[in-house]
């Protein structure tokens, strides 16, 4: 079974800070998702991505499958985007194994 | 398009009834799965289905039943109601890689056990 792991848990910055959250994962994988959930309790898929890097607005999220590590970057930080992100292993199907999450509160 | 729509919202149940959670897509997406999330330990698989008439079961199906009679709905049967399932479930879907690996999310349903 493969174990997911974030860091940090928890995260505070202050408005315009680059932002980096980690996520690791113990064996081979075919896709890694990221995904955020709002404060109100929503889920959206952010990226899936099985190489490289992919790029949405100041989101960026990268994989590196040798090292079995991917990181979500958020660029020029703000407040709303304030949230918990998710990473999770699997493929396109659906039978996802999550990490626990990273909760990040971005200071105005 | 409505999306990924999950009844009810949320519901309290007493120890040992039972009772269905409803999940309907109106993407045409083949793979849909049921994920509950508790506090502290993330979201957890409880089955999911790669296509009508194919189910397969997740981290944690004890307690939990599912069918996939049509390729838009997807319930979760919870058969007779305990305590431990108090928490929030999630119903999502996806149209696999020809959709860019995208998972789309219900809204979620807080049920209570008591």
């Amino acid at each position: 079974k493969n174990e997911v792991e974030q860091s940090p848990q928890n995260l505070t910055a202050q408005e315009g800070e680059f932002i980096t959250i980690n996520c690791s994962y113990s064996v081979g994988i075919s896709a890694l998702h990221w995904l955020q959930q709002h404060p109100g309790g929503g889920i959206v898929s952010l990226f899936m991505l099985s190489s490289g890097k992919k790029k949405h607005g100041r989101l960026i999220a990268t994989i590196n499958i040798q090292e079995k590590h991917s990181s979500l970057h958020i660029t020029a930080s703000h407040p709303r985007d304030s949230a918990v992100y998710i990473c999770a292993e699997g493929g396109s199907q659906g039978n996802l194994i999550f990490g626990k999450g990273t909760k990040l509160s971005v200071k105005p | 398009n409505a999306g990924v729509t999950q009844t009810p919202k949320f519901q309290v149940l007493k120890t040992g009834q039972s009772m269905t959670l409803q999940c309907a897509q109106d993407m045409n997406h083949e793979y849909m799965s049921w994920y509950r999330q508790d506090p502290g330990m993330g979201l957890r698989l409880i089955h999911y289905s790669v296509g009508a008439g194919i189910t397969d079961q997740g981290e944690v199906p004890n307690g939990y039943n599912v069918s996939r009679s049509t390729t838009e709905d997807f319930p979760l049967r919870l058969l007779s109601a305990a305590p431990s399932q108090t928490s929030v479930y999630f119903c999502a879907s996806s149209g696999g890689l020809a959709g860019g690996g995208i998972q789309y999310f219900g809204a979620g349903t807080r049920l209570s056990v008591l």
